[in-house]
């Protein structure tokens, strides 16, 4: 079946600027997560979903950064104010969390390069 | 707070010689333990876990992975290496006990497969 898809898959805009970025789960996945990869690093948690709510935002970094999930599928990250330490790869997951299964499958990331 | 090492950012071996990636974690409670391959340009793929059970884990492309919880180690083994394994692995750790979902990365270990 169909992975989980992320758009865009490159973003370029310039420091300040507001921008979008979307997530497309697993159908059937009711928990979705959010991610940030820097170069040569390892993903960092920064949110996570079960349905529509937030079930731990932990991990964003400050108040510029917000995301929803208003239908339980589809998610949004929303960056505020852009600054140039924003650029990275912008990873999202999703699972099952039924008890069962455990692992979290990735989608491609989107690029976020901030000029 | 949970915490993984993986100590080499790089690991070379032959093909057809066995390979280990090694990994360890700290967590306060028990752990969900598992490996993700990064080809380049592509997301993070999931290859194996361990959750409870057998310390001795089987996973995709012939992988496998061993739980020792004395040295807190998680350590990615294949008996033969091909040259299409070269990539990008990350070790990941879920602290049951956190009650909290999210992951926690390594920085990862960068796997070439010499011909």
């Amino acid at each position: 079946g169909a992975g989980v898809s992320q758009t865009p898959s490159n973003k370029v805009t310039e420091k300040g600027k507001y921008v979008e970025l979307r997530c497309d789960p697993i159908s059937g996945h009711t928990a979705l997560y959010w991610y940030r990869q820097s170069l040569g690093q390892g993903p960092e948690f920064l949110i996570y979903f079960q349905g529509t709510g937030a079930a731990d935002d932990s991990g964003l970094p400050n108040d510029r950064f917000f995301a929803v999930r208003p239908e339980g599928s589809v998610s949004t990250l929303k960056i505020q104010r852009t600054e140039r330490g924003d650029s990275a790869v912008y990873l999202c997951a999703s699972s099952l969390n039924d008890g069962f299964s455990y692992e979290q499958y990735f989608g491609p990331g989107t690029r976020l390069t901030v000029t | 707070a949970q915490s993984v090492a993986q100590p080499e950012d790089q690991v070379n071996v032959a093909e057809g010689n066995p390979l280990t990636v090694k990994c360890t974690y700290s967590v306060s409670g028990n752990p969900y333990l598992f490996w993700y391959v990064q080809y380049p340009n592509r997301g993070l793929q999931f290859l194996l876990k361990y959750i409870t059970g057998d310390n001795l884990v089987k996973g995709s492309y012939g992988f496998e992975a061993e739980f020792n919880k004395s040295q807190t180690s998680f350590h990615l083994k294949k008996p033969s290496a091909l040259v299409s394994d070269s990539a990008l692995y990350f070790c990941a750790v879920r602290d049951i006990r956190a009650g909290s979902y999210q992951l926690t990365f390594g920085k990862g270990t960068k796997l070439s497969v010499i011909p």
